[in-house]
């Protein structure tokens, strides 16, 4: 079955530790995205890739990390910079580039700070 | 100021008992309203897009509905497995972005 693969499902990280959240699809789709979930609020853009080898920075990239070397991989490192980084953090994949296409979603990593 | 408000926050349904969910919107130009399910511990399930004011989508007991301001879930006859949390999202021309509501918490007890 076709799908978006997001592990691990639970990280912990330590004080001055970056963690990398791995997100793999089998869609052939072209543009990848990460979020963040935070209670009582919406999901939040942290990088978006529309295509292989090029990527921008959404409303709250800053202590994040990216890179997009294959199509079907665009994993997220979160770095000691991100003072506040328990969260529920999600991949989605859309067929095309463009914010009007639907988004599928992986089911979450959820990162806690030991 | 949200561009995406949704309502109610939680709503507790008998089964069987139809209902609306509500998410309004504030954006200078709609490109597209989209609606997901989540259950806890998930990621969001995609269920419908709409483009214009007007059009309706339907898939089972759910029926999706545009507006120039706002858009309508209806759920008809709802069963427990449809207790989920509903999020839409809004495409807004000249974003390079999605906008998300915080969700409206569905509980349908048996």
């Amino acid at each position: 079955d076709g799908g978006i693969t997001q592990s691990p499902k639970y990280l912990f990280r330590k004080e001055g530790q970056n963690v990398t959240l791995s997100c793999e699809q089998n869609l052939n789709h072209d543009a990848m995205y990460w979020y963040r979930q935070d209670p009582g609020q919406g999901l939040r853009l942290i990088y978006y890739s529309q295509i292989v080898n090029d990527f921008q920075k959404g409303d709250i990239a800053e202590g994040y990390s990216v890179s997009r070397e294959k199509k079907e991989s665009f994993p997220l490192t979160v770095t000691s910079a991100q003072k506040n980084p328990t969260a529920f953090y999600l991949c989605a994949s859309s067929m095309r580039g463009g914010w009007n296409q639907p988004q599928h979603f992986g089911d979450g990593t959820r990162l806690s700070i030991l | 100021e949200d561009q995406v408000t949704q309502s109610p926050e939680a709503l507790r349904l008998q089964e069987g008992e139809s209902s609306s969910l509500n998410c309004s919107y504030t954006v200078s130009g709609l490109r597209g309203l989209f609606w997901y399910r989540q259950d806890p511990g998930k990621g969001p399930e995609f269920l419908f897009t709409l483009y214009s004011a007007g059009e309706e989508k339907e898939k089972e007991r759910l029926k999706a509905t545009l507006t120039k301001k706002e858009s309508f879930l209806h759920i008809t006859a709802p069963k427990p497995e449809d207790s989920a949390t509903y999020l839409c999202a809004v495409d807004e021309t000249g974003a390079n972005n999605l906008f998300f509501g915080t969700g409206t918490r569905l509980t349908v007890i048996p």
